[in-house]
């Protein structure tokens, strides 16, 4: 697609409550990153992707924090047993680079999709 | 740890005026600095990318500046328009065991409204 795509937009959740948010990243983009954006704060990085590998999840904030992306393109940012703290929006972006070409290429560059709002009641 | 400030937290201007906003960054090995533009319930749209070799970055009339030395970065806007209301945001990449990566370090964001 054009750009990044994630879904819902919006997403009310009951404390306890599971919820599974989905990334389209652009066709072809190597490099998916989740950031979590709380109110009137920047985002924070969660996790990041290398193709279906997962090289980095030090960001997640909790075990009941899960990302995968099996096939290397769509990913989905799952959360268990949803809490109040955990009410944010949550960022996708995609990369056509890879870690390791480094900020110093010119290429280098992230597209971020809408987010979705997540709000535990 | 690198920790990344932004001055002031809200802005409020009328329309015409020039104005600055700040990012100031504790570690000064960065590799570039990005200024990111947030609309309510949008993405981050990126604006202005500077390496770390550079001293200042321009589109139309977006200028950004950046003094490693000194730990800061400047986003100028000319002749503000009430379509440039947004939160703008600066981010700078995580570097650790002498490489970089793309992970982001944001800033908290510079609230700016342009009045009619």
């Amino acid at each position: 697609g054009a750009g990044v795509s994630q879904s819902p937009r919006y997403k009310v959740a009951k404390r306890g409550q599971d919820v599974a948010l989905r990334c389209d990243p652009i066709s072809g983009h190597v490099s998916l990153f989740w950031y979590q954006q709380a109110l009137g704060q920047g985002p924070e990085f969660l996790t990041y992707f290398q193709n279906e590998a997962q090289l980095d999840k030090s960001g997640l904030p909790s075990d009941r924090f899960f990302a995968e992306r099996p096939e290397g393109s769509v990913s989905t940012l799952k959360i268990q047993r949803t809490q109040q703290e955990d009410s944010a929006v949550y960022l996708c972006a995609s990369s056509f680079l890879t870690t390791s070409a480094g900020p110093s290429d010119p290429r280098y560059g992230y597209t971020f999709g809408s987010g979705t709002r997540l709000t535990v009641v | 740890k690198q920790e990344v400030t932004q001055i002031p937290a809200a802005l409020s201007v009328p329309e015409g005026e020039n104005l600055v906003l700040n990012c100031s960054f504790t570690d000064s090995a960065i590799y570039n600095l990005q200024w990111f533009r947030q609309d309510p319930g949008k993405g981050l749209t990126s604006l202005l990318l500077i390496q770390s070799s550079q001293r200042e970055q321009t589109s139309g009339r977006l200028n950004a500046s950046l003094d490693k030395s000194s730990g800061r970065s400047t986003l100028y806007i000319a002749a503000s328009q009430p379509g440039d209301s947004a939160t703008y945001l600066c981010a700078v990449p995580i570097s650790y065991y002498g490489g970089a990566t793309n992970k982001l370090i944001f800033g908290t964001g510079t609230l700016l409204a342009v009045q009619p």
